[in-house]
């Protein structure tokens, strides 16, 4: 069975750009949660997907949003970028909501901001 | 407030020694408790969790680790470290349907 994937792996852009990372989750997981990491503040959680809904949402301004479509997949977007949001940033897919389920987490998109 | 503390940034062992990397937990009840292992470049990957009765939990690796309620606390331990043990380590804490809380993380150098 395939892992978590996540596209692009490596991303540059320039503050005031907007970017779209994509995460296909393990198949028949219907959960999708993604969290950013960096040096200075780790890993922190963004929000999390559950069909089609977002069902949690971490401390982050309204510049970082997501959705997840009816196969699961999920898409974050954060506009207006900051050199802070240079960072890690993981998804991880679940069968269920919620910390329960084990969460699988990909090999992540490494976005730096310049 | 939830947190998790790892208060050791940085760990040496050399090759073969005995291992233990500490996690305090500040949690409204019982959580669920997890060990995850870094490598670099790479995600997240479980090592053991925690959700209810035995309170050593065996997990991948030769790793295990113990929950004490009375200390908070929830150590991970390894009897003998491999070279291909050198990673980051991170403990989290969650809910039910909360979100995971993870640690500072604890990075372990292993000497030959």
């Amino acid at each position: 069975k395939a892992g978590v994937t996540q596209t692009p792996r490596y991303l540059i852009k320039t503050r005031g750009q907007q970017v779209t990372l994509s995460c296909s989750p393990i198949s028949g997981h219907r959960s999708v949660s993604w969290y950013q990491q960096t040096p200075g503040q780790g890993l922190q959680f963004l929000f999390e997907y559950f069909s089609e809904t977002q069902r949690n949402k971490g401390n982050f301004p309204g510049r970082f949003s997501g959705r997840q479509f009816s196969n699961s997949r999920s898409e974050m977007n954060v506009s207006t970028l900051e050199l802070g949001d240079s960072a890690l940033y993981l998804c991880a897919s679940s069968l269920g909501q919620g910390t329960g389920n084990e969460q699988f987490f990909g090999p992540g998109t490494r976005l730096t901001v310049l | 407030a939830q947190s998790v503390t790892q208060p050791d940034i940085h760990i040496t062992v050399s090759e073969g020694a005995s291992l233990e990397l500490r996690c305090n937990y500040s949690y409204g009840a019982t959580p669920y408790l997890f060990w995850y292992v870094q490598s670099p470049g790479q995600g997240l990957q479980l090592l053991l969790k925690y959700f209810s009765g035995d309170t050593l939990v065996q997990g991948i690796k030769g790793f295990e680790a113990e929950f004490k309620r009375s200390q908070s606390s929830f150590n991970l331990r390894k009897p003998s470290v491999h070279w291909s043990d050198a990673a980051e380590y991170f403990c989290a804490v969650g809910a039910d349907t909360d979100k995971l809380i993870f640690g500072t993380g604890t990075r372990l150098q292993v000497f030959p």
